[in-house]
């Protein structure tokens, strides 16, 4: 089945801590995304990604770095410079980015609390 | 800079239609999404809206006017399962890049019996 997993579904992270947020997808989609969503808010960008070994900054990127070494990877690392991180957070993939008809396609979401 | 605006929350009984309105700025207009998103779940892909007018799937129908600013999502027949957040999210050539669309609050709609 294609798709796009994320992992893990809840994660804990203690003050000061960098945690990782894993997501692949095997639909062999170019592009990549990585969203932040809180209560009553809608999804903000982080980063996108569109092609490997390159990625960009979305509006909220500050505390956040990732990497795109791998077509089918896009990990997000949540570091202690980000005050505020509990919130959802969901990855998604589209074919090549650069399309304008293109749709998302969205994982199921890590869920981050902060301990 | 963007703007999208939709309600908070609407309620709705089982077997009625509810219709949820999306107004946007923009600096730029490139289609328009309307994405269904239950608790805890990833969004999912309900619309898209480039042109003006109605189109229509299914129980779902949804209504795009460029030059009002103005889309609305139209649902038939409610089922319980119906309740959910609909997010309206608009793709803005002029900001950010590569066709990455913007999305709004989102919409909690309640279906009650």
């Amino acid at each position: 089945d294609g798709g796009i997993t994320q992992s893990p579904k809840y994660l804990f992270r203690k003050e000061g801590q960098n945690v990782t947020l894993s997501c692949e997808q095997n639909l062999n989609h170019d592009a990549m995304y990585w969203y932040r969503q809180d209560p009553g808010q809608g999804l903000r960008l982080i980063y996108y990604s569109q092609i490997v070994n390159d990625f960009q900054k979305g509006d909220i990127a500050e505390g956040y770095s990732v990497s795109r070494e791998k077509k089918e990877s896009f990990p997000l690392t949540v570091t202690s410079a980000q005050k505020n991180p509990t919130a959802f957070y969901l990855c998604a993939s589209s074919p090549n980015g650069d399309d304008s008809r293109e749709t998302q396609y969205f994982g199921p979401g890590t869920r981050l609390l902060v301990l | 800079g963007q703007n999208i605006d939709q309600p908070t929350e609407m309620t709705a009984t089982e077997g009625a239609i509810v219709q949820i309105n999306c107004t946007y700025q923009t600096s730029g207009f490139n289609g328009l999404f309307w994405y269904q998103q239950h608790a805890g779940e990833a969004p999912t892909f309900l619309s898209y809206n480039v042109l003006d007018g109605l189109e229509e799937k299914g129980r779902f129908s949804s209504f795009l006017s460029r030059s009002k600013g103005y889309s609305y999502l139209l649902l038939k027949e409610l089922q319980m399962k119906d309740s959910a957040s609909y997010l309206c999210a608009v793709r803005d050539p002029f900001t950010g890049g590569s066709y990455i669309p913007t999305f709004g609050r989102g919409t909690s709609l309640i279906v009650h019996p």
